[in-house]
Parts: structure tokens; C-alpha cells; sequence
């Protein structure tokens, strides 16, 4: 079964502190595995996805095989930063269907 | 840039009543996906569409149905609400296995 594991409800960091938002995910194939962010009031959007090896607003991700995850960091949060992110697993089928996590808000305090 | 339009911001009804939350998109996306939002148990696919009159149950249908009569429309139903479906609903597309655009969501309350 494909299933997504976000340990986290909320993760409240000062600004300036390192920034690792844990994912787990559970998939028999291999997975496309991607982060999505919402902000207040905003529309969820892609933050960053694992094949485009990019670093988006900081934020990077490193998908590892062995130990299942895609944890999400940033060595020095920002304010702007805090926003609920939900990671996300597309599996190999053609529909383009996400799993998605249950989500950690992220709160910045300055 | 791809919009992602939900009929209603809000919408209240009373149990029982048969619900309809549509959904539109503008960039002739194939791939058309309804999940509903709760805290605690984050996105929830309900059902998804790949193409015109082609649809597939998600991880929670029951209580659910859908239509996509259009490439551009998918239309949500409740066929007799109840109160657990309270919850806010997002409709999102994409084209293939690109990223999910969404809409604004619809936050639904059954009474």
C-alpha cells in the first residue's frame, strides 16, 4: 500500500534555527516524491520535487531509498517560512495521483 | 498561468440534502483530482479523473460521487450529506504526472 508519514503536527523553530521537516513513505515501486506548501490564506502550491533536484526558497530534499524518506530542509528559517507543508508520493501508474501526509505547520518565531 | 476555479467559498446545507461542489479548470489539463483538507489527517483523495467520463475512486468514495462531462469541469456530489462531511474540499489539476495545480477549496458545512 502507498502510504506517506509526516511524524510532525507542528514544528515551532526561532528564525535563524535549522529547519528539517520529516517525511517517511511506504511504496513497493519506485516513487516520484514531492512537497507541497500552504500558506495563510494562499492556495497549496509545489514547493520543490525530488527529480528536479532543486532548491526552492532554500528549501531542499534528498530522496533516500534505504531509509524511506524525503525529509525537508532549510538551514535558516525565515518568518515568511511558516505555512502548513504536506509531502507527497506519486506512484508509477500514469494518472498522475498523489498520496499525500497528514502535514506539519511550521511556525517561525522571531 | 493555470486557474483552478471552485464554485463556492462556503457553503452551508442541512443533512440529507443532495450537494454539488464544482470545479473548472483553463488549461485543458487531462488529470482532475477531488480531496478533502482535516486537520490531523491532511489531504484525502476522493475520487480523480483522467480523462472525460473517465473516473476513479480514491482512498475515501464512500458517500461520494462524481462527474466529468467536460474536459475542463469535474463536479463533486454528496448524494445525501452527513454531518462527518463536513470539511474543506480542494479540486486540483494536472497535465500527466506534472504537478498538482489547485483550487481555493470549498469549506463545507453539513448541519
Amino acid at each position: 500500500a502507498q502510504r506517506v508519514t509526516q511524524p510532525e503536527k507542528l514544528l515551532s523553530v526561532f528564525k535563524g534555527a535549522p529547519v528539517e521537516l520529516k517525511c517517511n513513505y511506504s511504496y513497493s515501486g519506485s516513487p516520484e516524491l514531492f512537497w507541497y506548501v500552504q500558506y495563510s490564506r494562499q492556495r497549496l502550491q509545489l514547493l520543490l520535487r525530488h527529480i528536479s533536484r532543486e532548491s526552492i526558497k532554500g528549501f531542499t530534499a534528498d530522496l533516500n531509498k534505504g531509509e524511506t524518506s524525503f525529509h525537508l530542509k532549510k538551514p535558516f528559517a525565515q518568518e515568511e517560512d511558516s505555512a502548513m507543508y504536506y509531502c507527497a508520493l506519486m506512484g508509477s501508474s500514469n494518472t498522475g495521483k498523489l498520496i499525500f501526509g497528514q502535514g506539519t505547520t511550521l511556525q517561525v518565531k522571531p | 498561468d493555470v486557474k483552478v476555479t471552485q464554485s463556492s467559498r462556503y457553503l452551508v446545507k442541512r443533512t440529507g440534502e443532495k450537494v454539488f461542489l464544482e470545479c473548472v479548470q483553463d488549461m485543458d489539463h487531462e488529470n482532475m483530482f477531488w480531496y478533502r483538507q482535516d486537520p490531523g489527517l491532511g489531504l484525502r483523495l476522493i475520487y480523480f479523473s483522467y480523462d472525460v467520463k473517465m473516473k476513479e475512486k480514491g482512498d475515501i468514495p464512500e458517500g461520494y460521487s462524481v462527474s466529468r462531462e467536460k474536459k475542463e469541469r469535474f463536479s463533486l456530489i454528496l448524494e445525501s450529506a452527513s454531518t462527518n462531511q463536513t470539511s474543506m474540499y480542494l479540486c486540483a489539476s494536472s497535465l500527466y504526472r506534472e504537478k498538482l495545480f489547485f483550487g481555493s477549496g470549498t469549506q463545507l458545512s453539513v448541519l
